[in-house]
């Protein structure tokens, strides 16, 4: 039974980089049927998807972020990781990481509030 | 990409059936059948209920259902339970690996 958990730290500078961690177990990242992604949610507000990863590293990035992303896989640790960088009070949101099944996020991880605050 | 178009709310009663839509273009909900809807409970990660449109993942209610007519999506929830009241989401593929999804609605079962 695959499934996902968020890491990092759940506060984060204005200006500074976000970075978070998904580790994956009950399967391997390296499954040719998935793809694995980071979605994230504002307080009070709806989803938005980041963006996605292969194991081979393809990846895919919205549009809207795509200067500040960067989404990374380690086959080794069967882990991806997301950094987003030059943050700010709108950047401040749950974010959840997500097996991508063809195209619809399967298994998503609990969530992990990041704040950006001084 | 812009944002998929949902109601912000929705209600029935008991034993009712609600739809939910979901509008977007055709660059992503009328160019594809890769629709798919979640459920979300207060505080909790989103549910999968239907993907490509109508297909329902293993667990999930017969009740849930999804359909697409041009640009436009909808998830019927048929025999409302107060366990669905919640918020719903649909996502659609947009094409070069890109996901959107809609801004969501809120379930009310009175």
């Amino acid at each position: 039974q695959l499934q996902l958990q968020e890491s990092g730290p759940g506060l984060v500078k204005p200006s500074e980089t976000l970075s978070l961690t998904c580790t994956v177990s009950g399967g391997s990242i390296s499954s040719s049927s998935y793809y694995w992604g980071w979605i994230r949610q504002p307080p009070g507000k709806g989803l938005e998807w980041i963006g996605s990863i292969y194991y081979s590293g393809s990846t895919y990035y919205n549009p809207s972020l795509k200067s500040r992303v960067t989404i990374s896989v380690d086959t080794s640790k069967n882990q991806f990781s997301l950094k987003l960088s030059s943050v700010t009070a709108a950047d401040t949101a749950v974010y959840y990481c997500a097996s991508l099944l063809g195209s619809a996020f399967d298994i998503w991880g609990q969530g992990t509030m990041v704040t950006v605050s001084s | 990409q812009s944002a998929l178009t949902q109601p912000r709310s929705v209600s029935g009663s008991p034993g009712q059936s609600v739809t939910i839509s979901c509008t977007g273009t055709s660059s992503d909900v009328g160019g594809y059948n890769y629709v798919s809807w979640y459920q979300q409970h207060p505080g909790k990660a989103p549910k999968l209920m239907i993907y490509d449109v109508s297909k329902r993942p293993s667990g999930v209610p017969d009740r849930f259902s999804g359909s697409k007519s041009g640009n436009t999506a909808s998830l019927t929830i048929s025999g409302l339970q107060a366990e669905d009241e919640a918020d719903y989401y649909c996502c659609s593929y947009a094409g070069s690996y890109r996901e959107v999804f809609g801004g969501g609605t809120k379930l009310t079962v009175l």
